[in-house]
């Protein structure tokens, strides 16, 4: 049972573009939504959170947006840089529990 | 700098060979949780240590697998009769002082032959 889907493996974006990374859930308790993005061999970073009280969280180039209604956000990365490259993970977890459920991750080519 | 470190970076292990994996957390933050990545998959939850509270142990795929916090601090994830499904990357992360944002080690790099 997959709470939180990222159903693209892999996404190619040409540098100064934006990307668009999407995530889906199934679970209505999830009140708090994350991004990770992972280098190989590193451990993930976190990268931005949204508050299901919210619909909208910027900080510099990454924005997180939520669509309760149709369990949905997604990461927008605009100017999208070489440096982006990375597998981006979703998480959600829901209030009360500390663990956090992840996606399966997308790969984000930054194409020069 | 400061940071969950993990060891080993990388364990090769015999199929029926027990293992130990360390995690050693920034000192001050009371929760530690493990999980695991297996190839192409998302991390998978498998355990949660907080304070002096029981762990939350709901993840633990199989009794096979186990783990420790001493002191509240260093922990060690145990997998006993290791099967070659084990093989993973197995990554500890600690828990930040904003809602839910943990911070991650570099994690350790199962391969069960």
């Amino acid at each position: 049972d997959q709470q939180v889907k990222q159903n693209s493996p892999s996404l190619s974006v040409q540098e100064g573009r934006i990307s668009i990374l999407n995530c889906d859930y199934t679970n209505s308790m999830f009140d708090y939504f994350l991004w990770y993005k992972k280098y190989p061999a590193e451990g993930p970073t976190f990268l931005i959170s949204i508050s299901s009280i919210k619909d909208k969280n910027e900080d510099g180039r990454f924005t997180v947006f939520l669509n309760k209604s149709a369990k949905h956000l997604s990461l927008h990365i605009v100017p999208s840089q070489p440096g982006d490259s990375a597998v981006y993970f979703c998480a959600a977890s829901a209030w009360g529990a500390q663990k956090l459920v992840f996606g399966q991750g997308t790969r984000l080519t930054i194409n020069p | 700098g400061a940071g969950v470190s993990q060891s080993p970076s990388n364990k090769v292990t015999e199929k029926g060979k027990d293992v130990e994996l360390r995690c050693d957390p920034i000192s001050g933050h009371t929760a530690l949780y493990w999980y695991r990545q297996s190839l192409g998959q998302g991390l998978e939850f498998l355990i949660y240590f907080q304070g002096n509270s029981a762990p939350d142990k709901s993840g633990l795929p199989s009794d096979r697998f186990s783990a420790e916090r001493t002191g509240g601090s260093v922990s060690t994830l145990t997998i006993q009769r290791t099967q070659q499904e084990d093989s993973a990357v197995y990554l500890c992360a600690q828990g930040g002082a904003a809602n839910n944002e943990q911070f991650f080690g570099p994690g350790t790099r199962l391969t069960v032959l």
